[in-house]
């Protein structure tokens, strides 16, 4: 079955540092890819999305390019803020499956002033 | 312009009872699907309704049910509620699969059950 799989947390960085989250993918068809950020307390906000290979989707000063050669849509920013602590799910769905998504288990990101 | 909307946004309930968790779609969307989100992991799919009817389900038992009114809002009843049951539970909205847009989904934020 179609599956995410993403690095586990926690991941502790400083401010101002480099942040890479891996996600890689298994699907039976041509997926959409996503990530999707969670802060404390609340529900899933898009951070961003790609439709098809090599698409780069970016938002917030967050990447993430699909990469259909290594089932691979890993998210970096370039440097971190405090508030960007939270914690990261990548996703996938299906048109075939009618949307329903796919979600990695998360990754939690601290960053630390 | 409102977002989703869940409610309650706490419960707490024993083994052996039954929840209704209601949901109000964004304003234009007219397809509903609920999550299971238990605590440390990612949301999982229990089922997606559109034109009141249930047109997908996840690996979920029949103790999961579920409802879509006219309005597009909906309701996930849970019965012979168990420990595990305890989770976030999300809901989402978006328009009908084969729209274009359709495959971005906007998440409420959740109702938290406690099962004691």
């Amino acid at each position: 079955g179609d599956s995410v799989t993403q690095m586990e947390g926690p991941v502790t960085l400083s401010e101002e540092a480099f942040l890479t989250i891996n996600c890689t993918y298994t699907a039976t068809g041509y997926p959409s890819l996503f990530w999707y950020v969670q802060y404390p307390g609340e529900g899933l906000q898009l951070l961003l999305k790609a439709t098809k290979a090599d698409d780069k989707g970016s938002n917030k000063g967050f990447e993430a390019t699909y990469r259909k050669e290594t089932t691979s849509f890993h998210l970096e920013k370039g440097s971190v803020q405090v508030s960007d602590s939270a914690v990261y799910f990548c996703a996938l769905s299906l048109k075939a499956a009618g949307n329903k998504l796919t979600f990695g288990g998360g990754t939690r990101v601290l960053v630390k002033p | 312009d409102a977002g989703v909307t869940q409610s309650p946004t706490h419960l707490i309930k024993t083994r052996g009872q039954q929840v209704t968790l209601r949901c109000s779609p964004k304003s234009g969307h007219d397809t509903v699907s609920w999550y299971q989100q238990a605590l440390g992991q990612g949301p999982q799919f229990i089922f997606q309704y559109y034109e009141e009817e249930e047109r997908q389900r996840g690996n979920f038992p029949d103790r999961f049910s579920g409802h879509q009114f006219p309005n597009y809002s909906s309701e996930l009843n849970v019965n012979a509620l168990l420990l595990g049951d305890s989770a976030l539970y999300l809901c989402a909205s978006s328009l009908e699969a084969g729209t274009a847009g359709a495959n971005v989904l906007t998440f409420g934020a959740g109702s938290r059950l406690t099962v004691l």
